[in-house]
């Protein structure tokens, strides 16, 4: 079936430093691709997507690239502010009417002033 | 600001007692779908609807667990008898499915703990 590999962390970093997670995934045809965010308390929030190889999707300074040939999905961000620290989810809809997402185990990070 | 609106936030309650959580999906999304969240198995899909009719329960356990949409504003998920290995966050959410690639609205979540 379907899967989503990513780091689980925490992953902690100074403020104004690069960022990246990694994310890969496993699935049959031509899967979309999400990174969401889960602020304490709360549900998760659709950070940015991705619906075909090379695509690169983008908000609020992050972005990701829809990488087909390494079935990869690396979340970046140049410069990250304390206001950063969540729980990052990679996610994947297979598509074809299969609209429900397979999620990684998430992604703990925390900035540090 | 539309929402998806969930009760109740924390339930908590006896091994063997039947659960219902309830989730209200934003208005004119025609897609609900409900999650579980554990710190084992993190988020799992368990049930999804498409104008009220369930397109895919493959995620629940079908002995205890029942969801359905008595109408288009309304979505419930029931466990009945609950069992400690229930505990969890549940999470509803919603869209406006028309591809594969729609963004999903997330409620909340209602924190359940199962004694």
């Amino acid at each position: 079936g379907d899967s989503v590999t990513q780091m689980e962390g925490p992953v902690t970093l100074s403020e104004e430093a690069f960022l990246t997670i990694n994310c890969t995934y496993t699935a049959t045809g031509y899967p979309s691709l999400f990174w969401y965010v889960q602020y304490p308390g709360e549900g998760l929030q659709l950070l940015l997507k991705a619906t075909k190889a090379d695509d690169k999707g983008s908000n609020k300074g992050f972005e990701a690239t829809y990488r087909k040939e390494t079935t990869s999905f690396h979340l970046e961000k140049g410069s990250v502010q304390v206001s950063d620290s969540a729980v990052y989810f990679c996610a994947l809809s297979a598509g074809g009417g299969a609209d429900g997402l397979t999620f990684g185990k998430g992604t703990h990070l925390i900035i540090q002033p | 600001d539309a929402r998806v609106t969930q009760t109740p936030r924390d339930k908590v309650t006896e091994m063997g007692q039947e659960v219902t959580m309830r989730c209200q999906p934003i208005l004119g999304h025609n897609t609900v779908f409900w999650y579980r969240q554990t710190m084992m198995q993190g988020l799992e899909l368990l049930a999804y609807f498409r104008n009220r009719a369930p397109l895919d329960d493959s995620g629940m356990p079908k002995d205890r667990f029942s969801a359905e949409m008595p109408d288009a504003t309304l979505a419930t998920l029931k466990i009945q008898p609950s069992e400690p290995r229930d505990s969890a966050v549940y999470f509803c959410a919603s869209g406006l499915g028309t591809s594969g690639s729609y963004e999903q609205f997330f409620g909340p979540g209602t924190r359940l703990t199962v004694l």
